[in-house]
Parts: C-alpha cells; sequence; structure tokens
C-alpha cells in the first residue's frame, strides 16, 4: 500500500525556520513528482510546490518563492519542505502528496499523507 | 494563481443529487482538462475523487461525476448517502508547472 508519514511540526517563532519531512513507502518514490499542499486551520487547501522524479525541476506557489525550499532524497525514500522566515499566517498542517503527471506535468495528487501542523506563533 | 471560485455550502437529501461548481479562468479551468476533485472528511486528508475533469480513480463510486464548460468545472454526485458530508476541493493546472485550488464547498447531507 501506497504510504507517505509527514513529521517535522511543531511550534516555532515568527521569524524561525523548520524542516517537515515526508517518509513514502510502497511506491517507486523515484518514479513519482511528489508535492506539498497546506491547509490553514478552518481554511482550504493551497498548492505549495512541486519537485520532478530527480530533483532536477522545483516549482513554488509565487507567494512562498524565496522562502520555502522543496527537495528529496530518493535514495532514502524522503520528501522535505524547509520553511524559512516564517510569518503567523504560514500556520496550517502542511500534506506531502504523490503527483500524476501527463505530458511531463503535475495535475493531480493522488495519496496523501496525514499531514503535520506547523504553528507559527510567539 | 488565484483560488478558483466554489460555493462555500451545499446541501441535498439521501438518494438525492448535488452538483457543486468551480469557476475559474481560461488560464487553468479553460485552459486545460486537467480538472480534479478531492473530498476531505473533517480531521482527515484529502481525497482524489475525480481527474482530468470525467475520470474516476479506481474504487471511487460511479455515483460521483465530473464535467467541464468554459471556465467552469462542475461535480456531480447522485444517490446522495451520508457518508457523502464533506468538504469538496476543485484543482485544476494553471500553467508553468502550477496548480490551484478552489476555495472548498462544505456538503451537507440533510
Amino acid at each position: 500500500d501506497v504510504q507517505l508519514e509527514e513529521s517535522g511540526g511543531g511550534l516555532v517563532q515568527p521569524g524561525g525556520s523548520l524542516r517537515l519531512s515526508c517518509a513514502a513507502s510502497g511506491f517507486i518514490f523515484s518514479s513519482y513528482w511528489m508535492s506539498w499542499v497546506r491547509q490553514a486551520p478552518g481554511k482550504g487547501l493551497e498548492w505549495v510546490a512541486n519537485i520532478k522524479r530527480d530533483g532536477s525541476e522545483k516549482y513554488y506557489v509565487d507567494s512562498l518563492k524565496g522562502r520555502f525550499s522543496i527537495s528529496r532524497d530518493n535514495a532514502k525514500n524522503s520528501l522535505y519542505l524547509q520553511m524559512n522566515s516564517l510569518r503567523a499566517e504560514d500556520t496550517a498542517v502542511y500534506y506531502c502528496a504523490r503527483g500524476l503527471t501527463t505530458f511531463g506535468v503535475v495535475i493531480d495528487l493522488d495519496y496523501w499523507g496525514q499531514g503535520t501542523l506547523v504553528t507559527v506563533s510567539s | 494563481q488565484s483560488a478558483l471560485t466554489q460555493p462555500r455550502s451545499v446541501s441535498g437529501s439521501p438518494g438525492h443529487s448535488v452538483t457543486i461548481s468551480c469557476t475559474g479562468t481560461s488560464s487553468d479551468v479553460g485552459g486545460y482538462n486537467f480538472v480534479s476533485w478531492y473530498q476531505q472528511h473533517p480531521g482527515k486528508a484529502p481525497k482524489l475523487m475525480i481527474y482530468e475533469v470525467t475520470k474516476r480513480p479506481s474504487g471511487v463510486p460511479d455515483r460521483f461525476s465530473g464535467s467541464k464548460s468554459g471556465n467552469t468545472a462542475s461535480l456531480t454526485i447522485s444517490g446522495l448517502q451520508t457518508d457523502d458530508e464533506a468538504d469538496y476541493y476543485c484543482c485544476s493546472y494553471a500553467g508553468s508547472q502550477t496548480l490551484v485550488f478552489g476555495g472548498g464547498t462544505k456538503l451537507t447531507v440533510l
């Protein structure tokens, strides 16, 4: 079975940094694009970033460019999200998800982890 | 990268049908046949219900169907069941390797 398990969330002060991890199992991790999606408390889903199978291409929502960085380690079947200069509005549950692609672009997210909560507060 | 527009809530009775709309622009919904729909129960992860506008993943009942006309996509749920009560989100490819979600619709099964 495909499994995605996020970790690394917690309470962080404004301006701080946090690194989220996502451990993947049950599929050939290196064969799939991966994504991060977040959901602020009581709010909707927001796509954050995508990363290509080999990590050579990375794409971000415009509002987060420069502060967040997606990466992966295919040898460890792991996906990461480095979050810097955190703000209160970054408070959210962060989900990792497996991307389905067509014509080389991610168009759907077919498996999701249970999410990890990041709280930015002093 | 503006969020797609969905009604905040819809409701229907068991056995009946409901349709949830998702309106975007020619840069996302109208520009590509890459609209998907996700179901999210409280406290749970989203689940893919429809992809590429009309396709259902394995295991999703055929009571769920998708369509698109112009810049608006729609999810129709027929034969409503109490377990269908959840939040539903549309999502579209928006060019340049980006995705955009709708604001979400809360479905209440009365």
